[in-house]
């Protein structure tokens, strides 16, 4: 299993301001990714973070609105900026260890933008 | 592309009444195929996964799927349902053979259960 902290794990802010999301693992995992689940709806892919390089985002997810980082094999960031009141939603950070094992998720960012 | 497609919106039963839960699915090639609950505010549990070994998958809670390929779902059964298991669930696709690849979520079903 991957025990998965993702900080923090709520939060009310200002439109126009950025908040920074951060998603630690216990352990080396292969491939992290973050979802989007906005009220009352399923999960949708934002993008796929690569170790050392630029996250691969999916389509309507754009670098300058979700940047990301991964600097190394447990750590990762999201970063939604210029909020508005739609982007108000769950933030989950989830991770695989290799590609035939199931996904671990964080308990989620809770974000409300007011 | 893969996708899945989870039939029913919301799902009623009475406790101690069977619960089926439909999935189909679509992938170009064998997929990996999960189901996740999530109960309220809390995160997202596995439930069970096929991974091209049994095609009847036994998970936690009762819980059991059935991987049919010449109808392409995962249906996801439970004999006899229990007040705690109403939640939202997740028919869940990826490509195991694909790098990268990550987890494709259903709408969800959400399953109520009464006394």
């Amino acid at each position: 299993s991957a025990v998965i902290s993702q900080k923090p794990s709520r939060d009310i802010c200002q439109r126009g301001t950025s908040l920074t999301i951060q998603c630690q693992v216990d352990s080396q995992v292969t491939m992290m990714f973050w979802y989007r689940q906005q009220p009352g709806q399923s999960l949708t892919l934002i993008a796929t973070a690569n170790q050392g390089s630029e996250a691969t985002y999916e389509s309507g997810f754009v670098i300058d609105k979700f940047p990301i980082s991964r600097p190394n094999l447990t750590f990762s960031t999201l970063t939604v900026s210029n909020m508005s009141p739609e982007d108000s939603s769950i933030y989950l950070c989830s991770v695989l260890r290799d590609r035939n094992t199931e996904a671990f998720f964080g308990q989620g960012t809770r974000l409300t933008v007011v | 592309a893969q996708s899945v497609t989870q039939l029913d919106s919301h799902v009623s039963v009475s406790e101690g009444t069977p619960v089926l839960l439909r999935c189909n699915y679509s992938s170009s090639y064998s997929p990996s195929l999960f189901w996740y609950v999530q109960h309220p505010n809390k995160g997202l549990q596995l439930l069970l996964k096929y991974t091209s070994a049994a095609t009847l998958v036994k998970g936690i809670n009762g819980f059991e799927a059935e991987f049919k390929k010449s109808e392409t779902s995962f249906h996801l059964t439970k004999p006899s349902a229990h007040m705690s298991d109403a939640a939202e669930y997740f028919c869940v696709v990826s490509d195991p053979w694909q790098a990268g690849t990550a987890l494709i979520f259903g709408k969800g079903t959400t399953l109520s259960v009464s006394s």
